[in-house]
């Protein structure tokens, strides 16, 4: 019963293409996000979105844009990919505008590397 | 700003033995924290929140605002609670902070 799928396990890029991350949940959630996760640095939140075209900046949007044409499939886009954004993208829901006491559904995570 | 600190990245246990990990907090106002965690080649999953005061897989976290924690504890650790945790804050209803995550690792 996968709830939150992301398109791609594992995505090998070369510098500058332009990468498109896939998210799409199926527990009708308002509310997306795309984190990525490093050692030692854990999660950080890139953008999220409360609603249909909808996005908000996180902590690290640098390098990063984001697409939600339809509530159930938000994409995180990397406009010219580099080497520093090699990681583990994580795309994650929640049921709330306030997310207090629901928490985070997970999508398995897609691992990108940029050569 | 807020802030979650987790100080240990790799703790050892033996099986059997308690395990506390650690997570401080900076925040202005009412705290919501939580435990997340992910076992190798599994997604990240919500291991439990401080407000439904429960205890999962023989797991707590007590919320102590006067030191700003919120260590989890297990008084007998089982291999199988081998895994990366991460503690996490909810940052006023918007999205979640999280902490750089502990590593722990139960030996047999």
């Amino acid at each position: 019963d996968v709830k939150v799928t992301q398109s791609s396990r594992y995505l090998v890029k070369r510098t500058g293409e332009k990468v498109f991350l896939e998210c799409v949940q199926d527990m009708d959630h308002e509310n997306m996000f795309w984190y990525r996760q490093d050692p030692g640095l854990g999660l950080r939140l890139i953008y999220f979105s409360y609603d249909v075209k909808m996005k908000e900046k996180g902590d690290i949007p640098e390098g990063y844009s984001v697409s939600r044409e339809k509530k159930e499939r938000f994409s995180l886009i990397l406009e010219s990919a580099s080497t520093n954004q090699t990681s583990m993208y994580l795309c994650a829901s929640s049921s709330s505008v306030l997310t207090g006491g629901f928490g985070y559904t997970f999508g398995s995570g897609t691992r990108l590397t940029v050569v | 700003a807020q802030r979650v600190t987790q100080p240990e990245k790799l703790l050892s246990v033996f099986k059997g033995a308690p395990v506390e990990l650690k997570c401080n907090y900076s925040y202005s106002g009412s705290p919501e924290l939580f435990w997340y965690v992910q076992y190798s080649r599994q997604r990240l999953q919500l291991l439990l929140r401080h407000i439904s005061r429960e205890s999962i897989k023989g797991f707590t976290a007590d919320l102590n605002k006067g030191e700003t924690s919120f260590h989890l504890k297990k008084p007998f650790a089982q291999e199988e609670d081998s895994a990366m945790y991460y503690c996490a804050l909810d940052n006023y209803g918007q999205n979640f902070v999280f902490g750089p995550g502990t590593r722990l690792s139960v030996l047999p």
